[in-house]
Parts: structure tokens; C-alpha cells; sequence
């Protein structure tokens, strides 16, 4: 079965770093969202993404976040400079046209000392 | 998207059947009912979804009812894998547009052996 690669599974950084999450995409999915779950609370949405635009963003989404495709496969989430409240489990889920169904991958735990 | 209620928790024993409820009474007409589960700190995992027909799969089944302002995902036959935070969520689509999902606290189901 097709999946939702998100790479790296763990990454510990220190405050003020710049962070990088990586989404692979299932092939032929033209959707993108961003979600993150932080211990013990609810899964939030972030961001979403269509062709090469952000269709919809959260007020958790702010100028310390940027996402992109820099090569038409990956689908990455740049944290600018991470703060403590940073830390959590970070989703990324693709959407095929029309199939009405998101597929989530197994997530990046991010650690911010 | 419409707000939907679910209990915090319920039991089920192995081998038998989990109803799980869900209340969506301000659903509009063109809003789907997914369900999604997510088990430990995975990515949450696609199950069901329907608009008002039931809808059944080879993990669940998924009831309506008339009105729509309610429905039930039935595990048929329950096992331990199946412990797992299950989310009810409202939906709107329409071709074209990506339309985020909005997670709630769900319901934790804990099959007992």
C-alpha cells in the first residue's frame, strides 16, 4: 500500500535553530497538508497546499513557518527559529484529486532544548 | 466545518462488536463523515467516510442516520490492535477544493481481552 514518507522520525535541535521536515508524498497526490500534535493534546492543522500555493493556513501558522516543494517531489516544513512550544509530533498528509481522502504519514517527533 | 461530540472513552472486549457514536447535528448538506483513528502517537489512519448512505469496509462499517445529524462506526469483531483514539470528523468537499480535517479529542477505545 502506498505511503507518506516524513523524514527525520526524531530531531532534537536548540532553540533558535532552524529546522527542516521532509514529506514524500504518494505519487499522483496533488494535496498537501501539515499537522501537529503536540503530547497529550489534539492533532492541529497547520497548512495546506495546492499547486504551489497555500490554500488555507492556521493562526499556529506563522512567519516562522514556510512550506515548499523545492523539487516537485518533496513537500517540506521550515520551522525559522524553533522555540521550546515547538516540540511535537509533526504530520504530513497527502490528498490524490478527487479521492477525498487524506493519507497521513507516520510523523517527525522534533525536540527543541 | 460542523462540530461533532463523541464520549471520551469507551471498553470493548475482544471479539466483539465496538459501536462508537458520534453527534455532527449541525452537518450541512454538502459535509462528509470521516472517521480516522490513531493509535499510540502514529499518524492518524483513514477508515471510513460517507455523506448519508452507509458505508461499509473491510475494517468497518459506517451508519447514518436519516437525518444525519448522528452516526455510529461499528468494528464488527474487535481485537487488542484495534485500541486506538477514534476521531470523528465533519467534512466539506466539493471537486477541486482541499478541505482541511479538524481533529477533536476523540474517543479512546480500549478493547479488553
Amino acid at each position: 500500500e502506498p505511503e507518506v514518507t516524513q523524514t527525520p522520525s526524531h530531531q532534537v535541535t536548540q532553540m533558535g535553530q532552524e529546522v527542516i521536515l521532509r514529506c514524500v508524498p504518494i505519487s499522483n497526490h496533488l494535496y498537501f497538508y501539515w499537522y501537529r500534535q503536540i503530547l497529550g493534546q489534539k492533532v492541529e492543522f497547520l497548512v495546506s497546499f495546492y499547486n504551489n500555493e497555500i490554500s488555507e493556513k492556521s493562526e499556529i501558522f506563522d512567519d516562522q513557518f514556510s512550506v515548499e516543494r523545492p523539487d516537485g517531489s518533496n513537500f517540506t516544513l521550515k520551522i525559522r527559529s524553533t522555540k521550546l512550544e515547538d516540540s511535537a509530533m509533526y504530520f504530513c498528509a497527502t490528498e490524490a484529486s478527487g479521492a477525498n481522502v487524506l493519507t497521513f504519514g507516520a510523523g517527525s517527533r522534533l525536540t527543541v532544548l | 466545518d460542523a462540530k461533532t461530540t463523541q464520549p471520551p472513552s469507551m471498553d470493548c472486549a475482544e471479539g466483539r462488536a465496538a459501536n462508537l457514536p458520534c453527534n455532527h447535528s449541525t452537518i450541512s448538506g454538502n459535509e462528509y463523515v470521516y472517521w480516522y483513528r490513531q493509535i499510540h502517537s502514529q499518524g492518524p489512519q483513514y477508515i471510513i467516510h460517507g455523506l448519508k448512505n452507509n458505508e461499509t469496509n473491510e475494517m468497518a462499517s459506517l451508519i447514518i442516520t436519516e437525518d444525519r445529524k448522528s452516526s455510529t462506526l461499528i468494528l464488527p469483531h474487535a481485537t487488542l490492535r484495534d485500541t486506538a483514539v477514534y476521531y470523528c470528523i465533519v467534512r466539506g468537499w466539493s471537486g477541486g477544493s482541499n478541505y482541511k480535517l479538524t481533529f477533536g479529542k476523540g474517543t479512546l477505545l480500549t478493547v479488553n481481552p
